[in-house]
């Protein structure tokens, strides 16, 4: 079971725009900040979202990231078919001396 | 660029103990936090720890017992061991910089059975 809750799977077609939430406790999202990643099939994961709502560069002003309270959502706008990947949202977690937790990730599918 | 890569067995017998080096190239090990994750076939992702440049570290506390990171500066690597391995402990293993994790290396596959 993962500290931070994702629903398994999403899904839109192109040209939609589609959340993903990401839903966790005052120890971690309630706190900290929230990161999230991409994962193409088959890669390495790759930072899309930092301090809540940053994109590196590099990364599409499609995605977007938001915060409020203990929930965190990444949005992502005009879909494309290269977006179908595992989204994970992680965050750092007070609790335990302190560890970085992850969501069990979401995977989007572009219908 | 910063670019990772990680090297060591892609088979490691069950009780004995998982090695891995993260090389760090395109820029200096120093003046970061480096950390370890790895994810279990077809399964989420898993923080393992991270340790600073100079040496202190931070463990995930289910691996703690486990677990241990170790850097050098020399060689611009960071280094992970992780004993009494069992079937559990098979999964990709990658190395990240930072607790963020804005910079991975490719992943490397390490299969625990005998």
């Amino acid at each position: 079971q993962s500290v931070l809750t994702q629903p398994p799977s999403a899904s839109g077609t192109p040209g939609q725009r589609v959340t993903i939430s990401c839903s966790g406790s005052s120890s971690n999202i309630g706190s900290n900040y929230v990161y999230w990643y991409q994962q193409l099939p088959g890669t390495a994961p790759k930072l899309l979202i930092y301090r809540n709502n940053q994109r590196p560069s590099g990364v599409p002003d499609r995605f977007s990231g938001s915060k409020s309270g203990t929930s965190a959502s990444l949005a992502i706008s005009g879909l494309r078919s290269e977006d179908e990947a595992d989204y994970y949202c992680a965050a750092w977690d007070d609790s335990l001396s302190g560890r970085v937790v992850f969501g069990g990730g979401t995977k989007l599918t572009v219908l | 660029q910063v670019q990772l890569q990680e090297s060591g067995p892609g088979l490691v017998k069950p009780s004995e103990t998982l090695s891995l080096t993260c090389t760090v190239s395109g820029g200096s090990i120093s003046s970061y936090y480096w950390s370890w994750i790895r994810q279990p076939p077809g399964k989420g992702l898993e923080w393992i720890g991270y340790i600073y440049y100079s040496g202190s570290t931070n463990y995930n506390p289910s691996l703690k017992s486990r677990v241990t990171i170790s850097v050098d500066t020399s060689k611009n690597q960071f280094s992970l061991k992780l004993s009494s391995v069992t079937a559990a402990d098979t999964a990709v293993y990658y190395c990240a910089r930072g607790p963020t994790q804005d910079v991975w290396g490719k992943g490397t596959t390490v299969t625990v059975s005998s």
